[in-house]
């Protein structure tokens, strides 16, 4: 178990650029959740995918932010014509459903990727 | 919808100082109770949880009883030491999903 694993750890990038983070959870967890944590606040939901289904997506997640799970294995978000507001740290997260219905297990959490737009 | 507030930091104790963190939340439903630590640096990570009313959870000499009665999930530590300086979140699973919600977080200073 080699925990979930996320790429860039830090990415600065300027104003109107485009970026892809990549998220690598736990094998075998079939559900995988995409967070974004200001300075000072708590994460913030944005996406979530079971398997390789996006299955919910936060109003926070404009038309700018486009998340994928090709295969149900890793996951990128990439987000494009940056803007300063974007600047954060976008927390990856996986679990393991317990059977249909059932409850889900801990959700395991990556590193995080910090972004920086200037 | 489901929410979650916590105690406002920072909190600044002496070493084997008792802590308490507080929390109360707002949800339909019977959610799951989560207190995630992260330490300067790292991710977040797992503290403790709790799945139903009543129950206690704990982790490393950390405590947390779920009361649907007063809708809180309070943290404390009998004995804190300079190890446990970190940034403390209280969460709650909500929807079909589980998606966590997060409090805005406490920090936690020990001083030796």
């Amino acid at each position: 178990d080699t925990g979930v694993s996320q790429n860039p750890r830090h990415k600065i990038t300027k104003r109107g650029q485009n970026v892809t983070f990549r998220c690598d959870p736990i094998s075998e967890h079939n559900r995988l959740y995409w967070y974004r944590q200001t300075l000072g606040q708590g994460p913030e939901f944005l996406t979530y995918f079971q398997n390789e289904a996006q299955l919910e997506k936060s109003r926070l997640l404009s038309d700018r932010f486009s998340a994928e799970r090709p295969k149900g294995s890793f996951s990128t978000l990439e987000i494009q014509r940056t803007e300063q507001g974007d600047s954060a740290m976008y927390l990856c997260a996986s679990a393991r459903e317990v059977g249909f219905l059932g409850p889900q297990e801990t959700q395991y959490f990556g590193p995080g990727t910090r972004l920086l737009v200037l | 919808g489901n929410s979650v507030t916590q105690m406002e930091g920072p909190v600044t104790l002496s070493e084997e100082a008792f802590l308490t963190i507080n929390c109360t939340y707002t949800a339909t439903g019977y959610p799951s109770l989560f207190w995630y630590v992260q330490y300067p640096g790292e991710g977040l990570q797992l503290l403790l949880k709790a799945t139903k009313a009543d129950d206690k959870g704990s982790n490393k000499g950390f405590e947390a009883t779920y009361r649907k009665e007063t809708t809180s999930f309070h943290l404390e530590k009998g004995s804190v030491q300079v190890s446990d300086s970190a940034v403390y979140f209280c969460a709650l699973d909500g929807g079909a999903t589980n998606k966590l919600i997060f409090g805005t977080g406490t920090l936690l200073a020990v001083q030796p």
